[in-house]
């Protein structure tokens, strides 16, 4: 069992709606990042977080440490937002490793 | 800023040979990593990097090895090449482990 899944594997949306992105982990973590991958293209960091929540724009990712939970919301949904979105947790100690999830594919129609 | 600079951005190998994909950043990061991403699958740690000179194995060392002489470069090299290796490689780098990373754009390797 992978330690960090993520769903849905894929979510097609029509432009407007508000989209919900899922990461469980399994593991004690120091922080959890999601991060955007555009096809073809490279990877963008989008949120590194602990506690709480943050916001960026259009963008709000939450956290649940005790129920070791993330999600990832998109409000107002826009077919540029099409990528590929990768949870990815941080497992502390040493050498600061990132365990990654296999990502989620989501497509916004216009 | 250029940030991180992956080169090649494509490659074909044929098995058996060798080639080192190289990773150049400009922000004075400390850590540099390198991950494969396979289809369907989560990125796999290869190598990181603490410090120049410091270099340490990841999940998925087997068949590569890295170097950091500087700050800025931390190139990967593929020794006798396999078909196993066909993936995209990614570059990365922070100024601490516990920092976002920075990504370059990728190295796509086929290996026939």
């Amino acid at each position: 069992k992978n330690e960090v899944e993520q769903s849905p594997q894929n979510l097609t949306a029509q432009e407007g709606e508000f989209i919900t992105i899922n990461c469980s982990y399994s593991v004690g973590i120091s922080a959890l990042h999601w991060l955007q991958q555009h096809p073809g293209g490279g990877i963008v960091s989008l949120f590194m977080l602990s506690s709480g929540k943050k916001k960026h724009g259009r963008l709000i990712a939450t956290i649940n440490i005790q129920e070791k939970h993330s999600s990832l919301h998109i409000t107002a949904s826009h077919p540029r937002d099409s990528a590929v979105y990768i949870c990815a947790v941080n497992s502390g100690g040493s050498n600061y490793k990132l365990t990654f999830g296999k990502g989620t594919l989501l497509t916004v129609n216009p | 800023n250029a940030g991180v600079t992956q080169t090649p951005k494509f490659r074909i190998l044929k098995i058996g040979q060798s080639m080192t994909l190289q990773c150049a950043q400009d922000m004075n990061h400390n850590y540099m990593y390198w991950y494969r991403q396979d289809p369907g699958m989560g990125l796999k740690l290869i190598y990181y990097s603490v410090g120049a000179g410091i270099t340490d194995k990841g999940e998925v060392p087997n068949g590569y090895n890295v170097s950091r002489s500087t700050t800025e470069d931390f190139p990967l090299r593929l020794e006798l090449a396999a078909p196993s290796q066909t993936s995209v490689y990614f570059c990365a780098s922070s100024w601490t482990g516990d920092q976002p990373q920075h990504f370059g754009d990728g190295t796509r390797l086929s290996i026939l």
